[in-house]
């Protein structure tokens, strides 16, 4: 069964903390990698992709471990805004959207 | 602006009776797809369409049915709707290239079926 795991959390970290988190994938020729973003009831949206040299978007990275099947998400100096459920996406079918297992989300809490 | 748009946003019904949730892009994208999301569940796929007249199931299609006669609109239709089907709805779509999967939702509709 192809699988993506994440821990549903809630974290809960001070405002300016550094939080991260891991989403373990179970197919081993899992082509790419995505984290979105969903807030409470709303539609969830595309925070970074995630490539095999690890990339970094201000004050976020991501990372990505092929020989332990796991991707992570770190969040340096998180906000109030920040608080949110993160979702980890994995295309398991080699390509195309078709092939998107998502996550449960890690639910963030940042507190001031 | 590029979006991805569903109606209604909120939907009351009973049991049994028909309804369709709407779901149209402006982005020329060959992908559309309908999920529900139920607590701890997660966001689950109901059914997909890679391009015009092609519809395929996903995790969880029983209940649903799509058509795809346009290539902007995507429309999900329960015939019969039931209790179990009360759910929060995303529409997404995605121009379907292998390093394009970026994936647009719709704002969502937050069904409750009595």
């Amino acid at each position: 069964r192809k699988e993506v795991e994440q821990d549903p959390g809630p974290f809960n970290v001070p405002e300016g903390a550094t939080v991260a988190f891991n989403c373990t994938y179970s197919n081993s020729a899992s082509q790419s990698f995505f984290w979105y973003r969903q807030d409470c009831r709303k539609e969830p949206k595309l925070l970074m992709s995630v490539y095999s040299s690890g990339n970094e978007d201000g004050r976020f990275t991501a990372q990505l471990n092929r020989a332990s099947q796991y991707i992570s998400l770190l969040i340096r100096d998180s906000k109030l805004s920040d608080s949110a459920t993160y979702l980890c996406v994995v295309n398991m079918a080699g390509g195309g959207a078709d092939g998107l297992t998502f996550g449960k989300g890690t639910h963030l809490i940042i507190q001031p | 602006e590029a979006q991805v748009t569903q109606n209604p946003r909120y939907l009351i019904t009973v049991t049994g009776k028909k309804l369709t949730v709407t779901c149209s892009q402006n982005m020329n994208h060959e992908y559309m797809s309908w999920y529900r999301q139920d607590p701890g569940l997660g966001l689950r796929q109901i059914y997909y369409s890679m391009n015009v007249e092609v519809t395929d199931k996903g995790d969880v299609p029983e209940g649903y049915k799509v058509s795809r006669k346009e290539k902007r609109n995507f429309p999900l239709i329960l015939e019969s709707p039931s209790p179990n089907q009360t759910s929060l709805y995303f529409c997404a779509s995605s121009s379907q290239g292998p390093e394009d999967e970026k994936l647009f939702f719709g704002s969502g509709t937050q069904l409750s079926v009595l």
